[in-house]
């Protein structure tokens, strides 16, 4: 069965210190998301991809959060310098833009980050 | 005011019993209307789709969409101990957008 990947699941740094989350989707997948989740909360949505465009990066901090897929299938999610706040659950999804399945989303096993 | 409103809970049932689980929602847009069960530590997964307002079905699982009361609802009939998870309903105006997630229900079935 088709998986979303991501790497790795869990994450231990110092704040002030870079780290770096890689997201793999299902195969064919065209759309790819990053949520965060802070526990005991729902996903809220970071940023969004069609193909290797942004389509929305509203709630996305700029000035310490990038993202990109370059070539419109994996993708990276970085953040620098970390801080207290940043520790959560990040969870990448991806899902089909057309037929019966469109905009069901399809989530990895998340990255759980940890600032201390 | 968040766009979708659950009830965290924890709601704690016994085995066998019926469960209903609840959102809101003010964003008269959203068409697309799904839940997710959520284990702890591991990602979301689709339990239910439901395009508009209406009924599905799905095994011991029903998804009811009311758009007038702008109210979803999950019904888990004969529930089992497996069944104790976070569970997060999930909307969108389109096939497209991104999903905007209520805050989940954290549901115990005891043996």
């Amino acid at each position: 069965e088709a998986e979303v990947a991501q790497s790795p699941r869990y994450k231990i740094t110092e704040k002030s210190q870079a780290v770096a989350f890689w997201c793999d989707p299902i195969s064919g997948h065209a759309t790819l998301y990053w949520y965060r989740q802070i526990l005991g909360q729902g996903p809220e949505l970071l940023v969004q991809f069609q193909d290797e465009s942004v389509v929305d990066d509203s709630q996305l901090p700029k000035d310490r959060f990038s993202a990109e897929r370059l070539k419109g299938v994996d993708s990276t999610l970085k953040i620098q310098p970390a801080e207290l706040g940043d520790s959560a659950m990040y969870l990448c999804a991806s899902s089909s833009s057309s037929g019966r399945s469109a905009g069901e989303l399809f989530f990895g096993e998340g990255s759980r980050l940890t600032v201390l | 005011q968040k766009e979708v409103e659950q009830d965290p809970g924890p709601l704690s049932v016994p085995e066998g019993a019926i469960v209903s689980l609840n959102c809101t929602y003010s964003n008269s847009a959203f068409q697309y209307f799904m839940w997710y069960r959520q284990y702890s530590r591991k990602g979301p997964e689709l339990l239910m789709y439901t395009y508009s307002s209406g009924n599905k079905e799905d095994g011991r699982f029903t998804a009811q969409v009311d758009k007038s009361s702008k109210y979803i609802s999950l019904f888990i009939r004969d529930s089992q101990p497996s069944d104790s998870a976070t569970y997060l309903c999930a909307m969108s105006p389109t096939g497209r957008r991104a999903l905007t997630f209520g805050s989940g229900t954290r549901l115990q079935v005891q043996p």
